[in-house]
């Protein structure tokens, strides 16, 4: 069975300083990897995306995240955080288990807070 | 314009009532989850459809079941709620044939609180 670990239940760094979110997957097979953020009171919104090919993929406002197949990791970058970025960051694994089957597995999910 | 939307969005119910949360999306996607959201377990899958009529089982199926009559609506019900269902639910559509594994798309959430 497929697992995603957020080791980090909460985050909190000032408003300009780099930032890394941690994620550790468990899957099987070749892993299809995600971020999703949710905005207060929103559903969630994907981020960013991780098939095959580059490692180091972007996302929307800065974000990247690095796929690492020898330590299962898929950390999430961004170089200067804005206070917009406050939010809950969750990192996902997908499952394709074959036919008509797509399943998606969240972490528990980190909650970064930026202050000024 | 949202192409995922909930009702109702928060809602309270009494223990061993029945509770039926709706979705309903515009995206023309086959696939459509839902998912509930605890603080500490993140989100959970708890029922999925990639075709109208048809309902699969996720990840913590008991207590719930799910009806698709059209590709447009997904509906989640509780025959009989309880103290343990109080959490955010949400529900969300794909088409992982068009844009790929793992694109979904998420509406705002229904609160349910059971007393």
């Amino acid at each position: 069975a497929q697992s995603v670990t957020q080791p980090d239940a909460r985050v909190t760094v000032s408003e300009g300083a780099s930032l890394q979110l941690r994620c550790k997957y468990s899957y099987s097979g070749t892993p299809y990897l995600f971020w999703y953020v949710q905005y207060p009171r929103q559903g969630l919104q994907l981020l960013l995306k991780y098939y095959s090919g580059d490692p180091v993929v972007q996302g929307v406002n800065g974000f990247e995240a690095e796929f690492i197949k020898s330590n299962s990791s898929f950390h999430l970058r961004k170089a200067s955080v804005h206070w917009s970025d406050s939010a809950v960051y969750f990192c996902a694994v997908s499952q394709n288990s074959g036919g008509s089957n797509y399943k998606l597995t969240f972490g528990k999910g980190t909650l970064l807070t930026v202050t000024p | 314009e949202a192409a995922v939307t909930q009702s109702p969005r928060s809602k309270v119910a009494v223990t061993g009532g029945k509770v039926t949360l709706s979705c309903h999306q515009t995206n023309n996607h086959d696939y459509m989850y839902w998912y509930r959201q605890d603080t500490g377990h993140g989100l959970r899958l708890i029922h999925y459809s990639y075709v109208a009529d048809s309902t699969e089982k996720g990840d913590i199926p008991d207590g719930y079941k799910a009806s698709r009559p059209s590709q447009e609506n997904f509906s989640l019900i509780l025959e009989l709620a309880s103290l343990s269902q109080t959490a955010v639910y949400f529900c969300a559509s794909s088409d992982p044939h068009r844009e790929g594994t793992g694109q979904l798309y998420f509406g705002e959430g229904s609160k349910l609180t059971v007393l």
